[in-house]
């Protein structure tokens, strides 16, 4: 019965190579978040999807696409994986006013 | 563009003592919101406290109060009696009251809890 789900939660994978990060929430939530947390713990915004619609892409370079088949889903592809993108990424939802909920994270490693 | 800034990165307290973590934050908005997250070593974000900037008064929720200045535009967190299991990094964020809703991180404080 977890709130937002993520998967998987560690990926290991060798630079130039495509990889997917899915997201589901259970909470009827209408927005949906992709943020990235650095080495220095520093979190920021990459993408938000308001029932399906994209509402805020971020200065994010083009390899990262996100897709909302619904509004309960919100995954993340990489295309050509770069050393710089390592990093844990975290999948949220709101409903209007109230703080998010987030998931426990995906540590993504590139080799 | 709002920004959020916690000027400590590390803090110390010990067990069963009270410690404030800072956090000031920039915007023209009159109306938003501002939280404090919790990240064990586990990773998990956790919503520690959240309050509104319309309401005067400050928010609590058990051990961990807040001290709100609008004016000041500072948003403190106080933890009372520290346990061990307060250690973790807390992030401040601010969340704009209409609107794209993205949140706006500090740069986060990380707590160690002394025995």
């Amino acid at each position: 019965d977890t709130a937002v789900s993520q998967t998987p939660k560690y990926l290991v994978t060798q630079m130039g190579n495509d990889k997917s990060i899915k997201c589901e929430q259970n909470l009827g939530h209408d927005t949906m978040y992709w943020y990235k947390q650095d080495s220095k713990k520093f979190l920021k915004i990459m993408f938000s999807y308001n029932n399906k619609e994209l509402i805020i892409n971020e200065t994010v370079p083009n390899r990262f696409s996100p897709k909302s088949p619904d509004k309960a889903h919100l995954n993340l592809h990489i295309n050509s994986l770069e050393l710089g993108d390592s990093a844990v990424y975290f999948c949220a939802s709101s409903l209007q006013s109230y703080g998010y909920t987030f998931g426990s994270g995906t540590r993504l490693t590139v080799v | 563009a709002q920004t959020v800034t916690q000027s400590q990165p590390e803090m110390s307290v010990q067990e069963a003592e009270t410690v404030t973590l800072s956090c000031t934050y920039d915007t023209s908005e009159s109306d938003y919101y501002l939280f404090w997250y919790k990240q064990p070593p586990s990773r998990q974000m956790i919503l520690v406290i959240r309050q509104e900037a319309y309401k005067q008064q400050n928010a609590t929720e058990n051990r961990f109060s807040v001290n709100f200045q609008k004016a000041a535009k500072s948003f403190s967190l106080k933890i009372s009696d520290s346990q061990l299991g307060d250690a973790a990094m807390y992030f401040c964020a601010y969340r704009s009251f209409g609107g794209a809703q993205k949140l706006v991180f500090g740069q986060g404080t990380r707590l160690t809890i002394n025995p």
